[in-house]
């Protein structure tokens, strides 16, 4: 079993619809990463967190230590928002441990 | 400012070559740190270093070798290339707090064969 799950594998919506991705962990972790990787590789890091909630545009993500659970929610989802969205924990003190990818495709 | 500077984009190797996967950083950043990226693995941890002087292994380490002789570069040698090391290699850089975003390079995708 991964360290690391992720759910869904794919997900498919349309325009508009709210999205969830979810992130669980079986290891003692110091922080949360949310990265999105585009179709062209390009990765870049959407969200850090240790504790409670963070908001960054249509983007929310939440964590819940205790839980060892994290979600990324996107808010009024557009066909730009199409790509894969990875969780990875910080163990120690900069270990990282990837969960395998959410693909997400948003049709129009 | 760069960013994270990775090179080269691409790169063929025969079985048994040598090479250095480049990574820079003007960010004055702490951490960096190389992936491997695999169909149906995702991202894996090769090496990573939190300061100049200082490396650690990851979850893939074997058949790869790193030095961080300064805070701004972070090279990956492969010693003697073999097929299982055809992949999409990424370096990430941060300030190394539980704030930090990680800054990744666009990465290289090495074929060896």
């Amino acid at each position: 079993k991964n360290e690391v799950e992720q759910s869904p594998q794919n997900l498919t919506a349309q325009e508009g619809e709210f999205i969830t991705i979810n992130c669980s962990y079986s290891v003692g972790i110091s922080a949360l990463h949310w990265l999105q990787q585009h179709p062209g590789g390009g990765i870049v890091s959407l969200f850090m967190l240790s504790s409670g909630k963070k908001k960054h545009g249509r983007l929310i993500a939440t964590i819940n230590i205790q839980e060892k659970h994290s979600s990324l929610h996107i808010t009024a989802s557009h066909p730009r928002d199409s790509a894969v969205y990875i969780c990875a924990v910080i163990q120690g003190a900069q270990k990282l441990v990837f969960g395998q990818g959410t693909r997400l495709t948003i049709n129009p | 400012n760069a960013g994270v500077t990775q090179t080269p984009k691409f790169q063929v190797l025969k079985t048994g070559q040598s090479m250095t996967l480049q990574c820079a950083q003007d960010m004055n950043h702490e951490y960096m740190s190389w992936y491997r990226q695999d169909p149906g693995m995702g991202l894996r941890l090769i090496h990573y270093s939190v300061g100049a002087g200082i490396t650690d292994q990851g979850e893939v380490p074997n058949g790869y070798n790193v030095s961080r002789s300064t805070t701004e570069d972070f090279p990956l040698r492969l010693l003697s290339a073999a097929p299982s090391q055809t992949s999409v290699y990424f370096c990430a850089s941060s300030y190394g707090d539980r704030s930090s975003p990680l800054h990744f390079g666009n990465g290289t995708r090495l074929t060896v064969t």
